[in-house]
């Protein structure tokens, strides 16, 4: 079974800081991607990644920025931390063999992150 | 713009009855169509995938339908259990864009 994990379950971090989520997967998977969940607006796309050093914005990539290394490291960052970005983040990745961003996708347990 | 539709309210049924839930979607042609299921503090699960030529798919209980003239699909619970309570996600795929998710339904099945 594909396994996606993230680094922290719950964060609570202070308006202004640095945050960094982190999200790894264990099937050689080509694609990921990173989510936010917020109530009546659904999953929105923040950023996703197709290959190791590549990635693209989604619909709402402001005050976000992305890494990934390794394939089977994608990390989320927040530069400067504010109370809107209070949500639900998931990470999820799919395989790519049946077409670029086109298959099933595996998503993480989340992270709930809340900005004071 | 594209818009995905599910009813936002919560759907109450009783137990052993189908369960019927609609994502209807505005300017797309989805190539084709995925639902998900997602329990609360917890990532969506793949359920099914039903493609733009495909009427009707199945897996075990569950059974799902693509009506592109409709420009929607519908997702259906057979003799649905307590342990189907959870928020359903569609999310068709337009070629050359992303996969979009629906808000989701939330289902309530009681005993």
């Amino acid at each position: 079974d594909v396994k996606v994990t993230q680094s922290s379950r719950y964060l609570v971090k202070r308006t202004g800081e640095k945050v960094f989520l982190e999200c790894v997967q264990d099937m050689d998977h080509e694609n990921m991607f990173w989510y936010r969940q917020d109530p009546g607006l659904g999953l929105r796309l923040i950023y996703f990644s197709y290959d190791v050093k590549m990635k693209e914005k989604g619909d709402i990539p402001e005050g976000y920025s992305v890494s990934r290394e390794k394939k089977e490291r994608f990390s989320l960052i927040l530069e400067s931390a504010s109370t809107n970005q209070t949500s639900m983040y998931l990470c999820a990745s799919s395989s790519g063999l049946a077409g670029a961003y086109t298959d099933t996708q595996y998503f993480g347990p989340g992270t709930r992150l809340t900005v004071l | 713009s594209q818009k995905i539709e599910q009813n936002s309210e919560a759907l109450n049924i009783q137990e052993g009855k189908t369960a019927t839930l609609t994502c209807n979607y505005t300017n797309y042609s989805p190539a084709y169509l995925q639902w998900y299921r997602q329990d609360p503090g917890r990532g969506p699960v793949f359920l099914l995938l039903i493609r733009e030529n495909e009427k009707e798919k199945r897996k075990e209980r569950l059974k799902v339908t693509f009506d592109t003239t409709l420009k929607q699909s519908l997702f259906h619970i057979t003799a649905s259990q307590p342990a189907d309570s959870a928020t359903y996600l569609c999310a068709p795929y337009n070629a050359g864009n992303m996969l979009t998710f629906g808000g989701g339904t939330r289902l309530m099945v009681k005993p």
